[in-house]
C-alpha cells in the first residue's frame, strides 16, 4: 500500500499562512490525496482532496506536485482553532483505504 | 443534520464479554469503515464495508466481526475482548471510498 510521510509536528503564528509537506513517493496513478485533521478528543475531520491539479475550498488549499510524489496543505491564516493533528492520506477506490499515518500535529501561538 | 452515530461513547468491559459498538449514518452513503486508534500508531483500519452485505478486512481485523445489513447500519462486534483491545474507536461513511469521509466522535473502550 502506498504510504505517505509527514513531519511530526510543526508551529505557527496566529493570522500566519501555514504549509504542511506530505510526501507520497510510491502513489499510483490512481490514488488520490486527502486531508483530514483532528480536533483534540474529536473524530477526524475532512480538510481537502484532489488527484491532480490544486484545489482550493473554504477551509485550505492543496498544491500537489507536477510529479505527484509530493503535497502541501496550505492554511492561508492560522487561528489558534486550527491546532490539530493533520493527516495525509492516499486513497483508492479498492476501498481498503484510508490508513492513517502518525500525521503533523500542528501548534498555533497568540 | 448529517451525522455519523456511534454508541456507546464510553465503555468499561471485563476480558471475554461481547460487546457490540453500534454505528448508525443518515447520508444514504454506501461506504462505511472501523478504525482504532492507539498512542503513536495513528489509525488502523479494522474493517470496511462497500455496501450492504459486502464486507471487507482492513489492516487489523483479528478479534472483530463487522455485519452490514442495512446501509445505514455498520456494527462492530467483539466476541471475546481482550485487553489489547483497549483502544479509540472510529466509525466513518462516505458516499464512495473516494468521497471525504464523516467521523463519528468516537468510543472510548477499555478492556480490564
Amino acid at each position: 500500500d502506498a504510504k505517505t510521510t509527514q513531519p511530526n509536528s510543526m508551529e505557527s503564528n496566529e493570522e500566519e499562512p501555514v504549509h504542511l509537506p506530505c510526501n507520497h513517493s510510491t502513489i499510483s496513478g490512481t490514488d488520490y490525496i486527502h486531508w483530514y485533521r483532528q480536533l483534540p478528543s474529536q473524530g477526524p475531520e475532512y480538510v481537502i482532496h484532489g488527484l491532480t491539479s490544486n484545489v482550493n475550498n473554504r477551509m485550505a488549499s492543496l498544491a500537489i506536485a507536477e510529479d505527484r510524489k509530493s503535497s502541501t496543505l496550505i492554511l492561508h491564516r492560522a487561528t489558534l482553532r486550527d491546532a490539530a493533528v493533520y493527516y495525509c492520506i492516499l486513497c483508492n477506490n479498492a476501498g481498503n483505504m484510508l490508513t492513517f499515518g502518525g500525521g503533523t500535529r500542528l501548534m498555533v501561538k497568540p | 443534520e448529517a451525522q455519523v452515530t456511534q454508541n456507546p461513547r464510553y465503555l468499561i468491559t471485563v476480558t471475554g464479554k461481547k460487546l457490540t459498538v453500534t454505528c448508525s449514518q443518515n447520508m444514504n452513503h454506501e461506504y462505511m469503515s472501523w478504525y482504532r486508534q492507539d498512542p503513536g500508531l495513528g489509525l488502523r483500519q479494522i474493517y470496511y464495508s462497500m455496501n450492504v452485505e459486502v464486507t471487507d478486512k482492513g489492516d487489523v481485523p483479528e478479534g472483530y466481526k463487522v455485519s452490514r445489513k442495512e446501509k445505514r447500519n455498520f456494527p462492530l462486534i467483539l466476541e471475546s475482548p481482550s485487553p489489547n483491545q483497549t483502544s479509540l474507536y472510529f466509525c466513518a461513511s462516505s458516499l464512495r471510498p473516494l468521497s471525504r469521509a464523516f467521523f463519528g466522535q468516537g468510543t472510548r473502550l477499555t478492556v480490564v
